[in-house]
């Protein structure tokens, strides 16, 4: 999991702002996830790719948006439609017979 | 879709003692079940996984059974120790890869010295 990693490592974001979260591996993986966690409520998905130029909507991806240019980014914004977005975010990725691994996530906070 | 129950949401142990996390799980189709350690504020770790071909999976101090009749698989922690105080996740796909996991609410296991 030393391969993801995740910037910036706390964010601040004030009403009507929209904020991207960055996502980077070098572990050549060909799919990534985007989680977020809440206290008490476990892991829940936003997004996913399985591959290049395409991606999935997870359970809550509304107020979320997601791009997938190249194989080791997978960058998501937080749009001010997202009306609680105080959260960690989590960014994982697996191989094609893997597990997943998660980067070191991103706390953010809104003002 | 899938979905994962994870009990007790809390659990304290005598260290030494052995804790048990159950999860159940409702997709027949699941075939993957890993679970995951997360210290305070750090990312979840992998810490054992199993495939739906194997009933038992075991790694030093650590165990994960599973049922697939009964749709449940459980972790098994012998001679806690206070470094294995975190909170647990269970999770729960169809395959190994590049598909997403279910995970449960999670359970915050405190081993006292």
């Amino acid at each position: 999991d030393g391969g993801i990693t995740q910037s910036p490592k706390y964010l601040f974001r004030k009403e009507g702002q929209n904020v991207t979260l960055s996502c980077e591996q070098n572990l050549n993986h060909d799919a990534m996830y985007w989680y977020r966690q809440d206290p008490g409520q476990g892991l829940r998905l936003i997004y996913y790719s399985q591959i290049v130029n395409d991606f999935q909507k997870g359970d809550i991806a509304e107020g979320y948006s997601v791009s997938r240019e190249k194989k080791e980014s997978f960058p998501l914004t937080v749009t001010s439609a997202q009306k609680n977005p105080t959260a960690f975010y989590l960014c994982a990725s697996s191989g094609q017979v893997d597990t997943q691994y998660f980067g070191p996530g991103t706390r953010l906070t809104v003002l | 879709g899938e979905n994962v129950e994870q009990h007790p949401s809390t659990l304290s142990v005598q260290e030494g003692d052995s804790a048990v996390i159950k999860c159940t799980y409702s997709d027949s189709a699941s075939n993957y079940f890993p679970w995951y350690k997360q210290e305070l504020g750090k990312r979840p770790q992998l810490i054992i996984d199993i495939r739906s071909n194997v009933g038992e999976k075991k790694d030093q101090r650590i165990a994960v059974t599973l049922n697939k009749t009964a749709k449940h698989f459980s972790l098994h922690i012998t001679e806690t120790q206070p470094e294995d105080s975190a909170v647990y996740f269970c999770a729960a796909s169809i395959e190994a890869g590049n598909t997403p996991l279910v995970f449960g609410k999670g359970t915050r296991l405190s081993v006292i010295a």
